[in-house]
């Protein structure tokens, strides 16, 4: 089946760096991509859509200069923390469509960020 | 916009007691709906979904759920919970096209005692 990698699982970085999450769809053809972001307790908000070779597609209240995305091929999407802070520190989630999972979606299994 | 709403923050159960997750949308097109499940410290799984079709629809590990249209519901049961059912439910909605992002609801806490 469609298979989502998402790498690193987990990442500290310090205050002010930059910090960059891969999201790899293994086996398939990922026309789109989607970006979520899931503090404790609480539910996956939306972050950002992608359509590969176009740019991404912010949710309101998402800063697109501090979160850089980049679907340069079907089958990678990067998310770059620019400029971390603590309050960045979160779950991120990737997530793929396209063929192969029947424009179902496939998640990858999360990035732990915690900035110090 | 669309939302979805999930009733029930917190649910806790005994083993072999059914289970209803409520779940309500809102959005008067065509949409396709989901149920995902993430146990402690996993990524999402696949539930159960429901495109067209029978609205009663079956899922993994005894799984079901029934979209009312009329309602915007999406409630999904199971008729007897394991412990192994422990887990953070979630239900998400999408518009009928391709390549549109799944909208979640806040989650239900499951905590079944054995």
């Amino acid at each position: 089946g469609a298979v989502v990698s998402q790498h690193p699982s987990w990442v500290i970085c310090k205050s002010g760096t930059s910090v960059k999450i891969e999201c790899r769809s293994l086996d398939f053809q990922a026309t789109t991509m989607f970006w979520y972001r899931q503090f404790p307790k609480q539910s996956l908000m939306l972050m950002a859509t992608s359509n590969e070779g176009s740019k991404a597609t912010y949710e309101q209240g998402v800063e697109k200069d501090k979160f850089l995305i980049n679907h340069a091929s079907l089958t990678l999407s990067t998310l770059t923390v620019t400029s971390a802070h603590p309050e960045d520190s979160s779950f991120y989630i990737c997530s793929a469509s396209g063929t192969g999972t029947n424009y179902g979606y496939t998640f990858g299994s999360g990035t732990r960020l915690t900035v110090v | 916009a669309q939302s979805v709403s999930q009733h029930n923050h917190h649910v806790i159960l005994s083993e072999a007691a059914s289970l209803e997750l409520g779940c309500n949308y809102s959005y008067g097109g065509t949409v396709n709906l989901f149920w995902y499940v993430q146990y402690p410290g996993q990524h999402l799984q696949l539930l159960l979904k429901y495109f067209s079709g029978d609205p009663l629809v079956k899922g993994i590990k005894g799984f079901e759920a029934e979209f009312i249209k009329s309602k915007f519901s999406f409630n999904l049961r199971k008729p007897s919970v394991q412990w192994s059912d422990t887990a953070e439910y979630f239900c998400a909605v999408n518009l009928n096209q391709a390549g549109t992002a799944l909208i979640f609801g806040k989650g239900t806490t499951l905590s079944v005692s054995s």
